[in-house]
Protein backbone atom coordinates (compact mmCIF):
# COMPACT_ATOMS: atom_id res chain seq x y z
CA UNK A 1 0.00 0.00 0.00
CA UNK A 2 1.10 3.77 -0.27
CA UNK A 3 3.54 4.60 2.85
CA UNK A 4 5.15 7.63 3.06
CA UNK A 5 8.92 7.49 4.88
CA UNK A 6 10.88 10.55 6.65
CA UNK A 7 13.96 10.78 9.00
CA UNK A 8 13.79 9.94 12.29
CA UNK A 9 14.48 12.87 14.70
CA UNK A 10 15.06 15.10 16.97
CA UNK A 11 17.12 17.45 14.17
CA UNK A 12 18.96 20.34 16.56
CA UNK A 13 20.78 23.12 14.32
CA UNK A 14 21.75 26.40 15.10
CA UNK A 15 20.30 29.13 14.01
CA UNK A 16 21.01 30.75 10.17
CA UNK A 17 22.33 26.73 9.30
CA UNK A 18 21.15 24.87 6.58
CA UNK A 19 18.27 22.09 6.99
CA UNK A 20 17.34 19.07 5.03
CA UNK A 21 14.64 17.06 6.00
CA UNK A 22 14.33 13.77 3.65
CA UNK A 23 10.75 12.20 2.67
CA UNK A 24 10.46 9.13 0.70
CA UNK A 25 7.34 7.83 -0.42
CA UNK A 26 5.76 4.48 -1.65
CA UNK A 27 2.24 5.35 -4.28
CA UNK A 28 1.07 3.74 -7.45
CA UNK A 29 0.18 6.47 -10.05
CA UNK A 30 0.76 10.38 -9.24
CA UNK A 31 0.26 11.27 -5.57
CA UNK A 32 -0.22 14.91 -4.62
CA UNK A 33 2.85 15.32 -1.79
CA UNK A 34 2.47 17.91 1.79
CA UNK A 35 4.53 19.24 3.97
CA UNK A 36 2.81 20.21 7.45
CA UNK A 37 4.43 21.62 10.47
CA UNK A 38 3.05 21.67 13.57
CA UNK A 39 3.75 24.19 16.57
CA UNK A 40 3.69 22.74 20.22
CA UNK A 41 0.09 22.72 21.29
CA UNK A 42 -1.73 23.13 17.96
CA UNK A 43 -2.85 21.47 15.06
CA UNK A 44 -0.86 20.53 12.06
CA UNK A 45 -0.64 23.50 8.99
CA UNK A 46 0.25 22.95 5.16
CA UNK A 47 3.34 24.28 5.03
CA UNK A 48 3.97 23.39 1.47
CA UNK A 49 2.42 21.07 -1.61
CA UNK A 50 3.67 19.59 -4.83
CA UNK A 51 0.92 18.06 -7.48
CA UNK A 52 2.64 17.04 -9.97
CA UNK A 53 6.35 15.47 -11.08
CA UNK A 54 9.25 18.24 -11.38
CA UNK A 55 7.04 20.84 -9.21
CA UNK A 56 8.52 22.84 -6.65
CA UNK A 57 6.40 23.67 -3.41
CA UNK A 58 7.83 26.60 -1.58
CA UNK A 59 6.51 28.64 1.61
CA UNK A 60 8.37 31.10 4.35
CA UNK A 61 11.33 30.12 2.72
CA UNK A 62 11.05 26.23 2.86
CA UNK A 63 11.41 23.95 -0.26
CA UNK A 64 10.79 20.99 -1.61
CA UNK A 65 10.39 19.22 -5.31
CA UNK A 66 8.23 16.24 -5.99
CA UNK A 67 10.79 14.06 -7.62
CA UNK A 68 9.56 11.18 -9.57
CA UNK A 69 12.16 9.55 -10.38
CA UNK A 70 13.77 8.65 -6.96
CA UNK A 71 10.13 9.19 -4.98
CA UNK A 72 11.32 12.00 -2.76
CA UNK A 73 10.07 15.08 -1.69
CA UNK A 74 12.94 16.83 0.56
CA UNK A 75 12.05 19.63 2.50
CA UNK A 76 15.06 22.41 2.80
CA UNK A 77 15.59 25.58 4.15
CA UNK A 78 18.37 27.85 4.13
CA UNK A 79 18.83 29.90 6.95
CA UNK A 80 16.75 27.87 9.88
CA UNK A 81 15.09 30.90 12.80
CA UNK A 82 14.42 29.69 16.35
CA UNK A 83 10.81 30.66 14.92
CA UNK A 84 10.87 27.46 13.11
CA UNK A 85 11.00 24.89 15.75
CA UNK A 86 7.97 22.27 14.94
CA UNK A 87 7.54 19.03 14.11
CA UNK A 88 7.72 18.43 10.65
CA UNK A 89 5.17 15.91 8.71
CA UNK A 90 5.50 14.96 5.55
CA UNK A 91 2.73 13.53 3.56
CA UNK A 92 0.73 12.56 0.37
CA UNK A 93 -2.71 12.09 -0.97
CA UNK A 94 -3.41 8.12 -1.53
CA UNK A 95 -4.18 7.35 -5.16
CA UNK A 96 -6.76 4.71 -4.82
CA UNK A 97 -9.91 7.35 -5.00
CA UNK A 98 -10.61 6.83 -1.32
CA UNK A 99 -9.65 10.16 -0.10
CA UNK A 100 -7.02 9.15 2.38
CA UNK A 101 -4.43 11.07 3.18
CA UNK A 102 -1.30 9.03 4.62
CA UNK A 103 1.36 10.88 6.78
CA UNK A 104 5.13 9.64 7.51
CA UNK A 105 5.89 9.66 11.43
CA UNK A 106 7.23 13.38 11.43
CA UNK A 107 10.62 15.15 12.52
CA UNK A 108 10.48 17.39 15.44
CA UNK A 109 13.09 20.08 14.71
CA UNK A 110 14.84 21.98 17.29
CA UNK A 111 16.91 25.34 16.60
CA UNK A 112 19.31 26.60 18.86
CA UNK A 113 19.94 30.68 19.10
CA UNK B 1 -12.51 32.66 11.29
CA UNK B 2 -13.26 29.94 13.50
CA UNK B 3 -12.07 26.87 11.03
CA UNK B 4 -12.33 23.41 12.38
CA UNK B 5 -13.30 23.56 16.14
CA UNK B 6 -12.88 20.41 18.73
CA UNK B 7 -14.44 19.89 21.73
CA UNK B 8 -13.17 18.73 24.08
CA UNK B 9 -9.76 20.06 24.29
CA UNK B 10 -8.70 17.76 27.23
CA UNK B 11 -10.48 14.89 28.47
CA UNK B 12 -9.74 12.05 31.15
CA UNK B 13 -11.59 8.73 31.39
CA UNK B 14 -11.36 5.96 33.01
CA UNK B 15 -11.47 2.38 31.71
CA UNK B 16 -14.89 0.80 29.93
CA UNK B 17 -16.45 4.47 30.01
CA UNK B 18 -17.72 5.85 26.67
CA UNK B 19 -17.69 9.71 25.57
CA UNK B 20 -18.44 12.14 22.49
CA UNK B 21 -15.44 13.70 20.25
CA UNK B 22 -17.43 16.71 18.40
CA UNK B 23 -15.78 18.28 15.74
CA UNK B 24 -17.26 21.18 13.59
CA UNK B 25 -15.97 22.98 10.41
CA UNK B 26 -17.54 26.34 9.16
CA UNK B 27 -15.88 26.42 5.37
CA UNK B 28 -18.31 23.94 3.80
CA UNK B 29 -15.70 21.38 3.48
CA UNK B 30 -17.31 18.00 1.97
CA UNK B 31 -14.91 15.40 3.56
CA UNK B 32 -13.87 15.24 7.26
CA UNK B 33 -11.20 13.02 9.35
CA UNK B 34 -10.47 11.95 12.23
CA UNK B 35 -6.76 10.93 12.81
CA UNK B 36 -5.09 10.07 16.05
CA UNK B 37 -1.29 11.21 16.83
CA UNK B 38 1.16 9.06 18.89
CA UNK B 39 4.60 9.49 19.50
CA UNK B 40 6.60 7.59 16.74
CA UNK B 41 3.74 6.97 14.87
CA UNK B 42 2.44 9.90 13.33
CA UNK B 43 -1.09 10.42 12.41
CA UNK B 44 -2.96 7.73 11.72
CA UNK B 45 -6.55 7.76 10.53
CA UNK B 46 -9.17 6.42 12.08
CA UNK B 47 -12.31 7.27 9.92
CA UNK B 48 -13.09 9.48 7.19
CA UNK B 49 -16.44 11.10 5.66
CA UNK B 50 -15.91 11.64 1.97
CA UNK B 51 -19.34 13.37 1.62
CA UNK B 52 -22.08 14.28 3.55
CA UNK B 53 -23.94 10.50 4.80
CA UNK B 54 -21.35 8.57 3.77
CA UNK B 55 -18.28 7.13 6.59
CA UNK B 56 -15.57 4.82 5.64
CA UNK B 57 -12.91 2.96 8.20
CA UNK B 58 -9.31 4.15 8.17
CA UNK B 59 -6.05 2.16 9.09
CA UNK B 60 -7.24 1.83 13.15
CA UNK B 61 -10.89 1.51 13.14
CA UNK B 62 -11.06 -0.77 15.99
CA UNK B 63 -12.80 0.75 19.24
CA UNK B 64 -14.68 4.16 17.53
CA UNK B 65 -17.57 4.80 15.77
CA UNK B 66 -18.43 8.03 13.87
CA UNK B 67 -21.37 9.75 12.58
CA UNK B 68 -21.48 12.44 9.99
CA UNK B 69 -24.37 14.55 11.07
CA UNK B 70 -24.51 17.24 8.82
CA UNK B 71 -22.07 18.68 6.50
CA UNK B 72 -20.49 20.60 9.43
CA UNK B 73 -20.01 18.12 11.90
CA UNK B 74 -18.24 14.65 12.70
CA UNK B 75 -18.26 13.20 15.60
CA UNK B 76 -15.89 10.69 16.90
CA UNK B 77 -17.53 8.30 19.42
CA UNK B 78 -15.54 5.54 22.04
CA UNK B 79 -18.11 3.34 23.04
CA UNK B 80 -15.90 1.26 26.40
CA UNK B 81 -12.59 3.67 26.26
CA UNK B 82 -9.14 1.44 26.78
CA UNK B 83 -5.82 2.56 27.82
CA UNK B 84 -4.45 2.26 24.55
CA UNK B 85 -6.63 4.72 23.26
CA UNK B 86 -5.17 7.39 25.41
CA UNK B 87 -4.04 9.78 22.44
CA UNK B 88 -4.18 13.44 21.03
CA UNK B 89 -7.14 12.99 18.51
CA UNK B 90 -7.13 15.47 15.40
CA UNK B 91 -10.11 16.51 12.80
CA UNK B 92 -9.52 17.42 9.69
CA UNK B 93 -11.57 18.36 6.67
CA UNK B 94 -11.00 19.47 2.74
CA UNK B 95 -13.04 20.46 0.59
CA UNK B 96 -11.69 18.89 -2.23
CA UNK B 97 -13.76 16.02 -4.22
CA UNK B 98 -10.24 14.67 -5.39
CA UNK B 99 -7.77 14.60 -2.37
CA UNK B 100 -5.66 17.19 -4.07
CA UNK B 101 -6.21 19.33 -1.70
CA UNK B 102 -4.83 21.09 1.31
CA UNK B 103 -6.25 19.29 5.25
CA UNK B 104 -7.08 21.89 7.72
CA UNK B 105 -6.82 20.80 10.95
CA UNK B 106 -8.46 21.60 14.46
CA UNK B 107 -6.09 22.25 17.53
CA UNK B 108 -6.20 18.30 18.83
CA UNK B 109 -8.40 17.00 22.02
CA UNK B 110 -5.72 14.84 24.41
CA UNK B 111 -7.30 11.83 25.94
CA UNK B 112 -5.95 9.98 28.60
CA UNK B 113 -7.04 6.90 29.77
CA UNK B 114 -6.74 5.32 33.41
Amino acid sequence: GDSVTQMEGPVTLSEEAFLTINCTYTATGYPSLFWYVQYPGEGLQLLLKATKADDKGSNKGFEATYRKETTSFHLEKGSVQVSDSAVYFCALSATSGTYKYIFGTGTRLKVLA
Amino acid sequence: NAGVTQTPKFQVLKTGQSMTLQCAQDMNHNSMYWYRQDPGMGLRLIYYSASEGTTDKGEVPNGYNVSRLNKREFSLRLESAAPSQTSVYFCASTPAAANTGELFFGEGSRLTVL
